[in-house]
């Protein structure tokens, strides 16, 4: 079955970077694009961005343009999302998913109609002084 | 960017239905697929309906979703209503190049 394991829980100081890890199984990684989604303390659901599978194109939110970063590393089916200059208000769980529902000739990527499924677990950040 | 706008809360008894509404604030909703996600408390998000009316399988016919043009909303069912429906619900449509979530609907079975 297709699984998605994030990395552990991190404690990270304002100013400072994170890196999060996401390992797909159960599937071919490189048919299908991975997005990125965080959840604040309390708060609902916020789309930051994707990167292909296949050639490790990015679509980033306008949010995140220059403080985030998504790579593949195809050898391990992982995928990492990089966050710098990190504030308190980015304390929140962040999720890995697949994306489906948009794909040409055998590779699903983001676009029109795409939907996330399955999830990672999440991986909770934390930013404090 | 549009908006998806949710109801905050919403609670029945076990057995009834309950209705999600999701309002898109600009654009038309059928103008790209809705999608509905369940989140219990403490996990990760997983998708109950896809492409407006798709049930993934494993997920009860309970669930069933709807596109209203005329209200420019989409709307998320749950008939039977049972306690381990207790959930927040949200939706998310696209454009543009972005996704956008819905503001997220907590569903009480009392």
């Amino acid at each position: 079955q297709v699984q998605l394991v994030q990395s552990g829980a991190e404690v990270k100081k304002p100013g400072a970077s994170v890196k999060v890890s996401c390992k797909a199984s159960g599937y071919t990684f490189t048919t299908y694009a991975m997005a990125w989604v965080r959840q604040a303390p309390g708060q609902g659901l916020e789309w930051m961005g994707w990167i292909s599978g296949d050639n490790g194109n990015t679509n980033y939110a306008q949010k995140f343009q220059g403080r985030v970063t998504m790579t593949t590393d195809t050898s391990t089916s992982t995928v990492y999302m990089e966050m710098r200059s990190l504030r308190s208000d980015d304390t929140a769980i962040y999720y890995c998913a697949r994306l489906k529902g948009y794909c040409i000739g055998g590779f699903c990527y983001g676009g029109s109609g795409n939907w996330f499924d399955p999830w990672g677990q999440g991986s909770l950040v934390t930013v404090s002084s | 960017n549009f908006m998806l706008t949710q109801p905050h809360s919403v609670s029945e008894s076990p057995g009834k239905t309950v209705t999600i509404s999701c309002t898109r604030s600009s654009g038309s909703i059928a103008s790209d697929y809705v999608h509905w996600y369940q989140q219990r408390p403490g996990s990760a998000p997983t998708t109950v309906i896809y492409e407006d009316n798709k049930r993934p399988s494993g997920v009860p016919d309970r669930f069933s979703g709807s596109i209203d043009s005329s209200a420019n909303s989409a709307s998320l069912t749950i008939s039977g209503l049972k306690t381990e429906d207790e959930a927040d619900y949200y939706c998310q449509s696209y454009e543009s190049s972005n996704d956008v979530f819905g503001t997220g609907t907590k569903v009480t079975v009392l």
